[in-house]
């Protein structure tokens, strides 16, 4: 049964701290989402892949954010310097990247708590 | 760019009842609409989705039905179980590919017994 990994699922951390998370997509996907999900703005996408190139971060704010695919099996999303407002639980998701088949399948999540 | 509204918000029925959720979306380029069932402490998962080439599709207790000249399409869940109970998101792409959901506000779903 092939699913997303997130590690770590839980995170606290202190204002100012750098918190890296990181996804291992299921074997054989080509596109990489982020999402976060609060109970104010719901899920929000915050960066997507395919083939490991950046399509879309517009999403991401850019000065403390930032979201890499070192290699087809891992995608990791940082904050720098990390703040109390982003404290949220932080979803991966992936999927094939072909039209008429497609979907998002989403891994479990990492709470992250910004003190 | 795509705006999607899900109604109730929360919904409670009783077990063997019947649920409907409805979502609404404003850009009629979007062609995927997908239905995702997030349980406490898990991640959005899949449940059934529609193409615009189709009007409904089912999967067993599961149905989604699909309007494209008013743009609204609905979940309906039959003969509820209190496993059902959970939050469940809609969602609407235009690209086809999957790759630019916007997903509705969810419904929390609650199945008493």
């Amino acid at each position: 049964d092939a699913r997303v990994t997130q590690t770590p699922r839980d995170k606290v951390t202190e204002m100012g701290q750098e918190v890296t998370m990181r996804c291992q997509p299921i074997l054989g996907h080509n596109t990489v989402f982020w999402y976060r999900q609060t109970m104010m703005q719901g899920l929000e996408l915050l960066a997507y892949f395919r083939n490991r190139a950046p399509l879309d971060d517009s999403g991401m704010p850019k000065d403390r954010f930032s979201a890499e695919m070192p290699d087809a099996t891992l995608a990791t999303l940082k904050i720098q310097p990390s703040e109390p407002r982003d404290s949220a639980v932080y979803f991966c998701a992936s999927g094939i990247g072909r039209t008429s088949t497609d979907t998002q399948y989403f891994g479990p999540g990492t709470r992250l708590t910004v003190l | 760019g795509e705006n999607v509204e899900q109604h109730p918000s929360t919904l409670s029925v009783q077990e063997g009842d019947s649920a409907v959720i409805k979502c609404t979306y404003s850009d009629s380029a979007s062609n995927y609409f997908p239905w995702y069932k997030q349980e406490l402490g898990k991640g959005p998962q899949l449940i059934i989705d529609i193409r615009s080439n189709v009007g409904e599709k089912k999967d067993q207790r599961i149905a989604v039905t699909l309007n494209k000249t008013a743009k609204h399409f609905s979940l309906h869940i039959t003969e509820t179980q209190p496993e059902d109970s959970a939050v469940y998101f809609c969602a609407a792409d235009p690209t086809g590919t999957a790759s630019k959901l916007t997903f509705g506000t969810g419904t929390r779903l609650q199945v008493t017994l």
